[in-house]
């Protein structure tokens, strides 16, 4: 098992330009989630999806979309990227509460490094 | 306004000693209380988790001390190792309402 992929890794974008970052998971998870931290800031939730084709704004969605239109995949765009997008962003998924009987736990990925010129 | 109080920001502890981080959070609904470890240029991973119903929950050195009454959490890290130099955060999580908040993180140092 892979767990939680994202990519890329890193990216360099200009203000203005637009970029969508991908998650994939392999453990049949129904909840997916999208964080950006930022120092002194840890994680804030932007978007997250309770399951395929269905998704709802976290925190700080501002300026950001998202898709899941396959349940293993998660979408994270950018339409007109801004220099405050600067920032590491985690895909995490966990189990929904109908898929176990105790509240489970968010698995990681390893981060995508934005900067936006 | 955040939702979950972290501190401290940063930690130097010596090898052998305890480290200890606290949280607090506002908000009765939530209902489970994990800690995360990450190490750089890498994504969080679960350390240790606690449910409100239970006032301390023990995994090797790993301790969670829950205090519902007064609305705080703490971990204990027994016998401190520079392996556990990393940045830890608390998290808070209300599943029925898909409320999740994190600390801000502390960056815990182990000198050897």
């Amino acid at each position: 098992n892979a767990g939680v992929t994202q990519t890329p890794k890193f990216r360099v974008l200009k203000t203005g330009q637009s970029m969508t970052l991908l998650c994939a998971q392999d453990m049949n998870h129904e909840y997916m989630y999208w964080y950006r931290q930022d120092p002194g800031m840890g994680l804030r939730l932007i978007h997250y999806s309770v399951g395929e084709g269905t998704t709802a704004k976290g925190e700080v969605p501002d300026g950001y979309n998202v898709s899941r239109l396959k349940k293993q995949n998660f979408l994270l765009g950018l339409e007109s990227a801004a220099p405050s997008q600067t920032s590491v962003y985690f895909c995490a998924s966990s189990y929904s509460r109908s898929q176990r009987r105790v509240p489970d736990t968010q698995y990681f990925g390893p981060g995508t490094r934005l900067t936006v010129l | 306004q955040q939702q979950v109080k972290q501190s401290p920001q940063s930690l130097i502890v010596q090898k052998g000693g305890i480290s200890i981080i606290n949280c607090a959070y506002e908000n009765t609904a939530f209902d489970y209380f994990p800690w995360y470890q990450q190490f750089p240029g890498k994504g969080p991973a679960l350390l240790i988790a606690i449910r409100p119903d239970v006032s301390e929950k023990k995994e090797g050195r790993f301790t969670i001390s829950f205090n519902k009454s007064a609305k705080q959490f703490s971990l204990h890290i027994m016998d401190s190792q520079p392996g556990d130099s990393a940045t830890y955060f608390c998290a808070a999580i209300e599943f029925t309402g898909n409320q999740f908040y994190f600390g801000t993180g502390t960056s815990l140092t182990v000198i050897p």
